[in-house]
């Protein structure tokens, strides 16, 4: 059972042009929610998150928006860069207790110039 | 980088043949993790550890087991590795505040 799911294997931007990535949820006891950006033979790094008290995150280039009714999140970077082409994952976890992560299945972004 | 160092980075083996990962960090966090990374899947966890000889399982730990007998290790065993444990291991850590999980840069283990 999926928990967290990402639909778009991949996504294909032009440079300087608007990327949005999207993330569906179906445990509603997820409160903390994070977005996490990984180069091939690296670690993902941790990008940008949210709480499930807000709607809204940003941070520079960076804006997370959460939908809690629809159990929906998305990533949107403005302008898109040749540097953001990497794979993104959304990932979902209760603030309390162990902080144990469940992650999407990614999706690769390509930033076309 | 967050201090994190997996070793080895690189392993091929044969099946049946036991296994050991070793992730060390100096970063004095309470908690660490164990990912596998496998195509159509994301990260799933394997195990974890919130202190020194306190650890839980996770998503996907069957076929494997773990230790950390001090704050800076994080052991990953496959006591008889199988082809379906073929995959990218990722290490992470983090401590209580709730501060974001940070990773090492895996190790890709190919079982034959």
């Amino acid at each position: 059972d999926q928990q967290v799911k990402q639909n778009s294997p991949s996504l294909s931007v032009q440079e300087g042009r608007i990327s949005i990535l999207n993330c569906d949820y179906t445990n509603s006891m997820f409160d903390y929610f994070l977005w996490y950006k990984k180069y091939p033979a690296e670690g993902p790094t941790f990008l940008i998150s949210i709480s499930s008290i807000k709607d809204k995150n940003e941070d520079g280039r960076f804006t997370v928006f959460l939908n809690k009714s629809a159990k929906h999140l998305s990533l949107h970077i403005v302008p898109s860069q040749p540097g953001d082409s990497a794979v993104y994952f959304c990932a979902a976890r209760r603030i309390q207790g162990a902080q144990k992560l469940v992650f999407g299945q990614g999706t690769r972004l390509t930033i076309n110039p | 980088d967050a201090g994190i160092t997996q070793s080895p980075r690189h392993k091929v083996t044969e099946t049946g043949t036991p296994v050991t990962l070793r992730c060390h960090q100096t970063e004095n966090h309470r908690y660490m993790y164990w990912y596998r990374q496998d195509p159509g899947h994301g990260l799933r966890l394997i195990h974890y550890s919130y202190g020194v000889k306190d650890t839980d399982k996770g998503e996907v730990s069957d076929g494997y087991s773990v230790s950390r007998s001090k704050t800076e290790d994080f052991l990953l065993t496959l006591e008889s590795a199988t082809s379906s444990q073929t995959s990218v291991y990722f290490c992470a850590i983090s401590d209580p505040d709730g501060s974001p999980q940070h990773f090492g840069d895996g190790t890709r283990l190919s079982i034959l």
